[in-house]
């Protein structure tokens, strides 16, 4: 079963605008990930956020992550066309590299 | 680095045949993962391994499903014999412990297509 899920299924924005993507987890985790994939492509990874941490940012991308409430966002701003990607969340329940359980994705699409 | 490569890209085939997937992990990485990624069922982790070592294969379906990794530069995911609803992108990917970051590198994935 999908330990996350995302949420929207699919999401389209004007160019400029700002993206948020939603993802919820049953159990605990050690961290939680975020990665893009690129229609025909592999996932690239995005982001990390450990369950000891709130919120994180690198570049365009801020993530947060609720532990309480099992939930995690990403916010992508000032969106591009080059954004347009499918986007999971992915995580890790166990100690060192273990094999991410990820979600069904969010499809964003960034109309220019 | 070449990054994590897999081979084929596509692969085309018949039901009952035999299909062999291939994995070149990054160099250096001590974590080697197999993943199928399908519309209805999104991304599966089918098994891992460390230090050439299988650590986790619960996830391969069923017994036609065998996955080896005879070095640390090669992995290969084996299906025999093959069923329609084996088709799916295989994912590889590969990770390092050393460095304390638990990032997964993917390869490019093969797209099987089993008729």
């Amino acid at each position: 079963s999908q330990q996350g899920e995302e949420d929207p299924q699919a999401l389209s924005i004007q160019e400029g605008e700002n993206a948020t993507m939603n993802c919820s987890y049953k159990t605990s985790i050690n961290n939680l990930q975020w990665y893009r994939q690129n229609s025909g492509r592999g996932l690239v990874h995005l982001i990390l956020i450990r369950s000891n941490e709130r919120e994180k940012h690198s570049g365009r991308l801020r993530v947060t992550l609720d532990t309480s409430k099992k939930s995690s966002s990403l916010l992508i701003t000032a969106s591009r066309a080059a954004d347009t990607a499918s986007y999971f969340c992915a995580t890790d329940t166990g100690g060192g590299a273990d094999g991410l359980t990820f979600g069904k994705g969010t499809h964003l699409i960034i109309q220019p | 680095d070449a990054g994590v490569i897999q081979s084929p890209r596509h692969e085309v085939t018949e039901m009952g045949q035999e299909v062999t997937l291939r994995c070149k992990p990054i160099s250096g990485h001590d974590y080697l993962f197999w993943y199928r990624q399908t519309m209805m069922r999104g991304l599966e982790l089918l098994i891992y391994f460390n230090n050439n070592v299988p650590i986790d294969d619960s996830g391969m379906p069923e017994d036609r499903f065998s996955a080896k990794m005879p070095n640390a530069s090669f992995s290969t995911l084996k299906i025999q014999p093959s069923e329609p609803r084996d088709s799916a992108v295989y994912f590889c990917a590969s990770s390092s412990s050393g460095t304390g970051e638990e990032t997964q590198y993917f390869g490019p994935g093969t797209r099987l297509l089993v008729l």
